[in-house]
């Protein structure tokens, strides 16, 4: 089972980019790599996935090297808004196997 | 838009009650998790279920069942409720070949 270990926390600016990184040294071949978003009192939400290489969509991008055995989730120009914490998953896909998440990384924006 | 419904938001119980936790997706979705989430500790997963009437241990299993009757529906059971169970307990869904995850908005069970 893919273990993932991520900062425990952040700081940043609004306007500036961050970047998180999540390492699982273990990752296996099938595995995917996902992030999440989570808000206080709310499930966390899904923000983006990939397996190698970068993936980008509108809120993010995902930056995997071609060992995979870290991943770089960056937000560009953050606001007020994306403080949050956020969790890095690593899985199979096939559902048959546990997804078990990582303590995630609590990043705090400041005006 | 995937919906999961959490039967209820907040929860109150007593101490040896029996409490059931209901879970609904609305998308089709095979796998259906439960996941358990205290201040500090990130979500720990307790069940999980593939298919109808399957189900798998995760991390934390002890003092949990659940039952999965229905695709759409899955369950958690506390067959006798103790205050080391007070949480906020987070369901979710997702299709077979992805780890896109659809959570409900969590219920907060408080055992007293």
């Amino acid at each position: 089972l893919a273990k993932t270990t991520q900062p425990i926390s952040m700081d940043s600016y609004e306007g500036q980019e961050v970047n998180i990184t999540c390492s699982h040294n273990n990752i296996a071949t099938n595995d995917y790599i996902t992030w999440y978003q989570q808000f206080p009192s709310q499930g966390p939400r899904f923000i983006i996935q990939g397996y190698k290489t970068k993936v980008t969509n509108e809120v993010a991008s995902l930056f995997i090297p071609a060992d995979r055995k870290s991943s770089t989730l960056s937000l560009p120009r953050v606001s007020l808004s994306d403080t949050a914490v956020y969790y890095c998953l690593v899985g199979d896909g096939t559902g048959r196997r546990a997804l078990t998440f990582g303590s995630g990384t609590r990043l705090q924006v400041q005006p | 838009d995937v919906k999961v419904t959490q039967s209820s938001r907040y929860l109150v119980k007593r101490t040896g009650e029996k409490v059931f936790l209901e879970c609904v997706q609305d998308m089709d979705h095979e796998n259906m998790f439960w996941y358990r989430q205290d201040p500090g500790l990130g979500l720990r997963l307790i069940y999980f279920s593939y298919d109808v009437k399957m189900k798998e241990k995760g991390d934390i299993p002890e003092g949990y069942s659940v039952s999965r009757e229905k695709k759409e529906r899955f369950s958690l059971i506390l067959e006798s409720a103790s205050t080391n169970q007070t949480s906020m307990y987070l369901c979710a869904s997702s299709l077979l070949g992805g780890e896109k995850l659809f959570f409900g908005s969590g219920t907060q069970l408080s055992v007293l």
